[in-house]
């Protein structure tokens, strides 16, 4: 199957302080990475796609200075919440997919997820 | 602007029972929708999935069915077992399901013995 870790899984920082996220596909090449967040008993929400090597695509309302991505390789993606605040604080969950993948048993066209990182800004 | 409405926030059925989790979407442009399944402090697991040209897809326990003129889909669990105690996500694509998803707001979904 295909496996997508991410690291930390949980993170405590102060407000003002900048921290990394980061995803990697174990098994496979992710021509794509997505970055969603999860508030509390809420849905999931797109921040931004990444394809490796070009700048990653943020969805409205994202502040890209604030959440950095960079895709610099087929298997790792890093989301780095910068100056973070309280209000940043939330589980962000990473997912990556691709078409390469039929080869061995995967759906081509899904999207596998990483447990997520619980980021909480004090 | 929600795209995709799950409807019901929880749902609670017998184990051996049918579970029927229901989604509804706006936007005319999807045409891949998938379910997923979510514990507390994981990622979503992906279940199942239906491209619009079907209306029907069918894995092990789980089935999907797609409604297109209703806009409508759900996913039928049967037998309800313990373990599928979790939160369902519906979420789709105009794109494939490797590509942007819009996800649904989740069912709880509780199997009692």
């Amino acid at each position: 199957g295909a496996v997508v870790s991410q690291h930390p899984s949980w993170v405590i920082c102060k407000s003002g302080t900048s921290v990394k996220i980061e995803c990697r596909s174990l098994d496979f090449q992710a021509t794509t990475m997505f970055w969603y967040r999860q508030f509390p008993k809420q849905s999931l929400m797109l921040m931004a796609t990444s394809n490796e090597g070009s700048k990653a695509t943020y969805e409205q309302g994202v502040e890209k200075d604030k959440f950095l991505i960079n895709h610099a390789s087929l298997t790792l993606s890093t989301l780095t919440v910068t100056s973070a605040h309280p209000e940043d604080s939330s589980f962000y969950i990473c997912s990556a997919s691709s078409v390469r993948a039929s080869g061995r048993g995967l759906a081509t066209d899904t999207q596998y997820f990483g447990p997520g990182t619980r980021l909480t800004v004090l | 602007d929600q795209q995709v409405k799950q409807n019901s926030p929880s749902l609670s059925v017998q184990e051996g029972r049918i579970s029927i989790l229901n989604c509804d979407y706006t936007n005319s442009m999807f045409d891949y929708f998938l379910w997923y399944k979510k514990y507390p402090a994981e990622g979503p697991t992906f279940l199942i999935s239906i491209s619009s040209i079907k209306d029907k897809n069918e894995d092990g326990r789980f089935t999907v069915f797609l409604n297109k003129s209703a806009k409508h889909l759900s996913l039928h669990i049967v037998p309800s077992q313990p373990g599928d105690s979790a939160v369902y996500f519906c979420a789709a694509s105009a794109s494939g399901g490797g590509n942007k998803l819009t996800f649904g707001t989740g069912t709880q979904l509780k199997v009692e013995l």
